[in-house]
Order: C-alpha cells, then structure tokens, then sequence
C-alpha cells in the first residue's frame, strides 16, 4: 500500500515565523498537490507540481517537489494567523485519478 | 457561482438502513471522486468516475456503491450502513489539465451511524 507521510502533524508558532512542512513517500508519484482545509469546508487546492526539482511560489508559499517525485516540502514565511489550517498533500498514481492524500499537518498561527 | 454540492450535509442514521448522498457539480467536470475523512488516517478515496457509466474503485469501496447517468451528478450510496461507515465525506470533481486534475471539493456531509 502506497503512503504518504506528513511531519509534523501538529505545529503551533508566533506570527512571523517560518515553518517547512514535509510529504514523504517511498513510491513515485505523476504529480502532488497541495490543498488547505479549515474546519468545517472541504480541502481546497493549492498548488499542482509535475516535474521533479519543480518549484512554485504562492505568495509567502513555496513548493517544492522532490527531484525523484517521491517527497514534496511546503515552506510559509512569515507566517500569518490567516495560514492556521489543516495542510495536505495528494499525490496521484500514474497519471490516473487514483489520489492518495497524507495525514495532514495542522498549523496554527498565533498572533 | 462555479461549485460542487453535497446533501445531507448532516445525517444520522441506524445499521442496516439504506442511504444516498448526493452530489452535483456545475462546472461540467468529466471527473468525480468520492472520499472519506477519518482522524489519523486522512482522505481516503472511495470510488471515482472519469465519465457518464465510467467508475472504479479507489482504496476504500467495501460497502459502498456509486452511479454515474449523467455528467453533473456522482451519488454515493450505503446500502446497508455500518457504524464503522460513521466518517466525513467529500465529493469532489476534477478539471483535466493534460496531465493533472484540479480537485474542486464540496463541503462534506458528516455520517453517523448507530
């Protein structure tokens, strides 16, 4: 069975710091996203990254999927109480519709 | 507004009995997929469709059942709920980018089952 694996789950800091978020797997993924999740809504997406080393900026986001395909990091800088949220990774099996998605990783952003 | 609906959003039940949750999406996705939210053990994906009378299985199908007539609607059907079915569902559908789907997902409906 192919798993995605976040760390860390939990994670509460001051605003204004940084903070990396981890997706690591031992399988090869076509392409991971990104989603956040507030409570009570359904996932929304992100960020898609396809080839391996790609890189994408969303504002004070930055994504970064691993050169072999099997891991992928988030990075936030200076972190904002609007960041707090369920942060999840998806990564689909080649080239299908078949999405496996991580435990999540819960962030919360004290003012 | 472009959006994929799901009913009930809340829905409490007894084992053994019969039920559907449905979901609609307006922004003619060929793609939809059915999950289901535990703690500890994230999104697992039930079933999904690539087209109208096109569906397969994801991780998770046992107990399940789902039908694809028409190209909006995606419902998921418990024909004999089981307390271990009690979770939170997602229905989502999906723009193909070429090589990517774009996951757009409803709001969930919660599931209790006694």
């Amino acid at each position: 069975t192919q798993l995605l694996e976040q760390s860390p789950q939990f994670l509460s800091i001051q605003e204004g710091e940084n903070l990396t978020v981890y997706c690591n797997s031992s399988s090869v993924f076509s392409s991971l996203q990104w989603y956040r999740q507030e409570p009570g809504e359904g996932p929304v997406l992100l960020v898609t990254v396809v080839t391996g080393g790609e890189v994408k900026k969303l504002k004070r986001l930055t994504f970064q999927f691993g050169d072999a395909r099997k891991d992928s990091s988030l990075h936030i800088t200076a972190a904002q109480p609007g960041d707090t949220g369920l942060y999840l990774c998806a990564g689909a099996r080649g080239g299908t519709y078949k999405y496996i998605f991580g435990t999540g990783t819960r962030l919360k952003v004290l003012a | 507004e472009a959006q994929v609906t799901q009913n009930p959003r809340y829905l409490i039940t007894v084992t053994g009995k019969k039920l559907t949750v449905t979901c609609s999406q307006n922004m003619n996705h060929e793609y939809m997929s059915w999950y289901r939210q535990d703690p500890g053990l994230g999104l697992r994906q039930i079933y999904y469709s690539m087209n109208v009378e096109v569906t397969d299985k994801g991780d998770v199908p046992e107990g399940y059942k789902v039908s694809r007539k028409e190209k909006r609607n995606f419902p998921l059907i418990l024909e004999s709920p089981s307390p271990n079915q009690t979770s939170l569902y997602f229905c989502a559908s999906s723009l193909n980018s070429g090589t990517t789907y774009e996951q757009y997902f409803g709001p969930g409906t919660r599931l209790t089952v006694t």
